[in-house]
């Protein structure tokens, strides 16, 4: 079956201390694999696209990995500000799309 | 980053009823996509749209669904028969060609009595 797994759920980190989110997937035919971030109550706001294993992309304080099977979010030294909900999406074959669950992230000043 | 509108913000409406909810585009992108997250779930594909025709299409987006660019500019979502099931965030978004990232409008938070 087609699916994405984001891990953890939740995490709550103090100001400044790094850490990653997953995102596992079992799709055939990945196409592309997107890192959103997601604040209550607005849509998804694009964050970075991966196209192939052992590409990397780099934002601010977010670093985005992908391999054959996960992709990784770094995040350096986050702020309070970094605090929201990171989802990762899948496109596979002709135009389909999955979205993990996402991962709740608190930062706490 | 390409901007998306979307009308009504919050769509209340009797269960049965129609609804039509609507994306404007402020950009020239030609792939459209209909997505809903109910809440505290994840975002789900309904469909997607290009060339004035569907191209891929889930499970969801069913009979009671339908899709149309009406004017060339808007980019609707009707809903036949609402059901309290429908309730749900309803988010337009848009992509410049098939496969790239894909910007996302604030979304219809649609309730259904």
């Amino acid at each position: 079956e087609d699916q994405v797994t984001q891990s953890p759920e939740a995490l709550r980190l103090q100001e400044g201390e790094s850490s990653s989110l997953n995102c596992s997937y079992t799709v055939s035919g990945l196409r592309g694999l997107f890192w959103y971030r997601q604040d209550p109550g607005k849509g998804p706001e694009f964050l970075f696209t991966l196209y192939s294993a052992g590409e990397e992309k780099e934002k601010e304080r977010l670093k985005a990995t992908l391999t054959k099977k996960e992709s990784f979010l770094h995040i350096t030294a986050p702020k309070p500000e970094d605090s929201a909900t990171y989802l990762c999406a899948v496109l596979y074959r002709d135009d389909k799309i999955i979205f993990g669950k996402g991962t709740r992230l608190h930062i706490l000043p | 980053e390409p901007e998306v509108t979307q009308t009504p913000s919050h769509q209340v409406t009797q269960m049965g009823q129609e609804v039509i909810l609507r994306c404007v585009p402020i950009s020239n992108h030609l792939y459209f996509y209909w997505y809903r997250q109910i809440l505290g779930q994840k975002v789900e594909f309904l469909v997607s749209f290009y060339n004035n025709e569907i191209s891929e299409k889930s499970e969801i987006f069913d009979d009671q669904f339908s899709v149309e660019r009406p004017d060339g500019s808007n980019f609707t979502l009707k809903i036949r028969s609402t059901k309290l099931e429908d309730s749900a965030m309803y988010f337009c978004a848009i992509a410049p060609a098939a496969g790239n990232e894909q910007f996302f409008g604030p979304g219809t938070r649609l309730t259904v009595l």
